[in-house]
């Protein structure tokens, strides 16, 4: 049992490159996030999942895509990356049954120059 | 749009003291989290609180929720230096189920 899983760890792009993140749960949940981390900003919404072929935006969705194709993946992509979205990148899943807990991967540290 | 606020930013407390976190939303919610971050970790989930009046306790750490009032406090008994953590809350809104983050509380204990 992995989990949450982010691929990849780091990544290092050029301005106007794309690039996709990808998001694994075994966890069987329904409920899937991607959020970015800023020093002094907390986590902020980028977009969610609240089941698979499903989206929907968040607090900060420009500049990004997603997608649900299967339950245990949620994808973010970068269509056309800006200097304004180095950070820190952090996928979450989450049940509706027993817990309501939310589970976080390990994150993805992006950096565009 | 629904805002979550933090207070305070940042917490400097000698070891043994008492203090609490207030988190403060601003639209209807049931469901409010509480989680801990360490630097250049993910966050790791403290609590869940479902329904207003709710009271979790793990070790020297208690949270509350009052729906009423839209306020959450994250209460710290006898501090230890291993708390030292940034803690978030974090509330999910009740129309569209978006889990909104405060900005976080910084706290460093003293030895």
């Amino acid at each position: 049992n992995a989990g949450v899983t982010q691929t990849p760890k780091f990544r290092v792009l050029k301005t106007g490159q794309s690039m996709t993140l990808l998001c694994a749960q075994d966890m069987n949940h329904e409920y899937m996030y991607w959020y970015r981390q800023d020093p002094g900003m907390g986590l902020r919404l980028i977009h969610y999942s609240v089941g698979e072929g499903t989206t929907a935006k968040g607090e900060v969705p420009d500049g990004y895509n997603v997608s649900r194709l299967k339950k245990q993946n949620f994808l973010l992509g970068l269509e056309s990356a800006a200097p304004s979205q180095t950070s820190v990148y952090f996928c979450a899943s989450g049940g509706r049954g027993l817990g309501y807990e939310q589970y976080f991967g390990p994150g993805t540290r992006l950096t565009v120059t | 749009e629904l805002k979550v606020e933090q207070n305070p930013l940042f917490l400097s407390m000698q070891e043994g003291k008492n203090y609490t976190i207030y988190c403060n939303y601003s639209t209807t919610s049931d469901r409010l989290y509480w989680y801990r971050q360490d630097p250049g970790k993910s966050l790791e989930s403290l609590f869940v609180l479902l329904s207003n009046g709710a009271v979790k306790q793990e070790g020297r750490l208690m949270a509350s929720l009052d729906t009423k009032a839209r306020l959450s406090t994250l209460h710290i008994t006898a501090a230890v230096h291993d708390l030292s953590a940034t803690y978030f809350c974090a509330v999910e809104t009740n129309r569209d189920d978006k889990i909104i983050f405060g900005k976080g509380t910084r706290l460093h204990i003293l030895p």
